[in-house]
């Protein structure tokens, strides 16, 4: 166990419906990463936060956004879904700002848009 | 080099053969390599994270080098065994980007 919590674990829409990714980090870490893992592809980068503030972006759509709460949990909004944004949607934390030190994962939010 | 590329991308061996896996990355303002294990149903986990030019890290059979300067890292597992069967991703950050980018992984089978 990680210490990093993604819900729902599964998650099945249509398209053209919105859906919202909940990530709380583990305690005491202060940045949070969203990537994307679409079949046959690697981990994409989407975004980071730190302490509530976006620290760098990736290639995430317009489509999408994320904020990071003050409680330092954080939220991937996927919107106007498309068949394409099926993926396995990893969140992962750690306590500093920039990767010197490892990414502690969660174990994934499956989302399949039909 | 502008991604990160991982060589090869899928291997197998037989139990109690020695291999390794190649990850370049970009060079220019290297900030830090990052080594991960993911086996299947389950989500990565960090073998290593190395900053240094030279340095080596090792857990049990398995070890990394980093080379900075010419951008890349080699991950070497002794004697295999079925359970390292698993994908290997490495990930690098540049300073200039901040962005934490992975390869597409290495997939090792270990035949027993």
């Amino acid at each position: 166990d990680s210490g990093v919590t993604q819900t729902p674990k599964h998650l099945i829409t249509a398209t053209g419906q919105r859906v919202t990714l909940r990530c709380s980090p583990r305690s005491g870490d202060l940045s949070v990463y969203w990537y994307q893992q679409s079949l046959d592809q690697g981990l994409q980068f989407l975004i980071q936060y730190y302490n509530g503030e976006e620290r760098a972006k990736g290639n995430i759509l317009e489509r999408f956004s994320a904020q990071q709460f003050p409680d330092l949990h954080s939220e991937l909004n996927l919107s106007s879904l498309e068949l394409g944004d099926s993926a396995l949607y990893f969140c992962a934390s750690s306590p500093v700002r920039v990767a010197t030190g490892e990414l502690f994962f969660g174990e994934g939010s499956r989302l399949t848009v039909l | 080099i502008l991604n990160v590329e991982q060589s090869p991308q899928s291997l197998h061996v037989q139990e109690g053969d020695s291999t390794n896996f190649t990850c370049s990355f970009p060079s220019s303002n290297f900030y830090a390599l990052h080594w991960y294990r993911w086996e299947t149903a389950k989500s990565p986990e960090a073998l290593f994270v190395m900053t240094l030019n030279g340095d080596e890290k090792k857990k049990g059979r398995i070890s990394a080098t980093l080379n900075t300067k010419e951008g890349y890292s080699y991950l070497y597992i002794k004697g295999s065994q079925p359970e390292d069967s698993a994908t290997y991703l490495c990930a690098s950050i540049s300073s200039n980007t901040g962005k934490l980018i992975f390869g597409q992984g290495t997939t090792l089978q270990v035949k027993p």
